[in-house]
């Protein structure tokens, strides 16, 4: 079965400066997808970002993006230029067929 | 695009009574998915549907549980009797097949069962 580690429970960043967010997963799948799911105090999941597998090109979207390492089954997000709005739980997940695995979650905390 | 659509948006009831959560998936979209969030066990998979079958119920935690969807813009989740444990955050996701994968999530009912 298909497993995701977020190895870090919680994190803090200032304002303005950048962090990373720890992934790893799992598989034995050559042809897969992974993303990056935020979900503020409102508890809205919400997709920030998407990499499929079969890409070397590491995904960005905006002050979002991954740095995929396939051989390593590492996926981590790094968020520049953070903001107050930024903070929130990331999820970490796998898409295989039908289904998503997520990984337990990581809380980010933004300091002004 | 409305979204995904979850109803109510939050549930008090006292245990022994039944429940029942709601989802509009988003129109076009052909997989439907049923999750369970705690602190305790995150995020979990109850069960999912496509093109309105169930196809994996595997997560769900008891025959206390029971998901239908009667066609495609419509599913429902019961819980009877409910119990103190069963409180949570409930999410609908749907997703389009032949899309990347990721699914689009409601907003989530928040249950809690005294």
């Amino acid at each position: 079965a298909q497993t995701v580690t977020q190895s870090q429970p919680e994190m803090s960043v200032q304002e303005a400066e950048t962090v990373t967010l720890s992934c790893t997963y799992d598989t034995s799948e050559s042809d897969y997808y992974l993303f990056w799911y935020k979900q503020p105090p409102s508890r809205q999941m919400i997709l920030v970002i998407r990499q499929e597998a079969y890409k070397q090109q590491n995904a960005t979207e905006n002050r979002f993006s991954v740095n995929f390492q396939k051989a390593a089954k590492s996926f981590s997000l790094k968020i520049s230029d953070s903001q107050l709005g930024d903070a929130a739980m990331y999820f970490c997940a796998y898409g295989a067929g039908n289904m998503l695995t997520f990984g337990g979650g990581t809380r980010l905390m933004v300091k002004p | 695009d409305a979204g995904v659509i979850q109803s109510p948006r939050h549930e008090v009831t006292e245990m022994g009574q039944e429940v029942t959560l709601r989802c509009k998936p988003i129109s076009g979209h052909n997989s439907l998915f049923w999750y369970r969030q705690t602190m305790m066990r995150g995020l979990e998979l109850l069960i999912y549907f496509n093109n309105n079958v169930p196809i994996d119920d595997s997560g769900m935690p008891e025959d206390r549980f029971s998901a239908k969807m009667p066609n495609a813009s419509f599913s429902t989740l019961k819980i009877q009797p409910s119990e103190p444990r069963d409180s949570a955050v409930y999410f609908c996701a749907s997703r389009r097949q032949g899309s990347y994968n990721e699914q689009f999530f409601g907003p989530g009912t928040r249950l809690t069962v005294l």
